[in-house]
């Protein structure tokens, strides 16, 4: 069972990115999947869901209307387009499934890095 | 600032007790069951107890949680070196339609 997520790097204010997270090992239509962030030296951050056929997605509202989570569920990958991007999204990137009780998180993957700077 | 309430902090010595506890409201932990993570340094976070108490396969039953009312605690017995970490408590949060996470407590092993 593993995630793997790829798609970081540096982006301008304003610029956008998309992040995948390719999952192997598990029936991924049967999971509902996540997007958490940690900015440097702070805690975890929820920025989005997607159900397992991708038909119901879910956002704070500090993303609300930039972030779009989506899955392709052929090929075993969740995808986090980010648009309008600031200088506070600046984060590790993490995908995870949810798997356990009521919105466990119970496998993560090794994260990706979002640096938004001019 | 979190949703969920967490010291900041928190100590013990190999072998002792200690609790962290996470407080939250009446949307949350009040009406949901709440998850405990754990992240060593550098390394992604990993579930150590889910829906209150239950442990995901391979956690060792020296962590526990518990619930009461919009509060929750994580409980570490027979601390060791490698349980210093950052410890986290969540749940979903009814009014905000999503999970929250508490600040996070750094356990120090003295």
């Amino acid at each position: 069972v593993q995630l793997l997520e790829s798609g970081g790097g540096l982006v301008q204010p304003g610029g956008s990115l998309r992040l995948s997270c390719a999952a192997s090992g598990f029936s991924f239509r049967s999971y509902g999947m996540t997007w958490v962030r940690q900015a440097p030296g702070k805690g975890l951050e929820w920025v989005s869901g997607v159900s397992g056929s991708g038909g119901s997605t879910y956002y704070p509202d500090s993303v609300k209307g930039r972030f779009t989570i989506s899955r392709d569920n052929s090929k075993n990958t969740v995808h986090l387009q980010m648009n309008s991007l600031r200088a506070e999204d600046t984060a590790m990137y993490y995908c995870a499934r949810v798997g356990l009780g009521t919105y466990g998180m119970d496998v993560w993957g090794q994260g990706t890095t979002v640096t938004v700077t001019s | 600032q979190s949703v969920l309430t967490q010291p900041p902090s928190a100590s013990g010595t190999p072998g002792q007790r200690v609790t962290i506890s996470c407080s939250g409201s009446s949307s949350n932990i009040g009406i949901n069951t709440v998850n405990w993570y754990q992240q060593l340094p550098g390394t992604a976070p990993k579930l150590l107890i889910y829906s209150n108490n239950k442990w995901p396969s391979g956690v060792p039953d020296r962590f526990s949680g518990s619930k009461s009312g919009t509060s929750a605690s994580l409980a570490i017995s027979g601390l060791q070196s490698e349980d210093e970490a950052d410890y986290y408590c969540a749940a979903w949060d009814d009014s905000l339609n999503g999970p929250v996470f508490g600040g996070g407590t750094k356990l120090t092993v003295l």
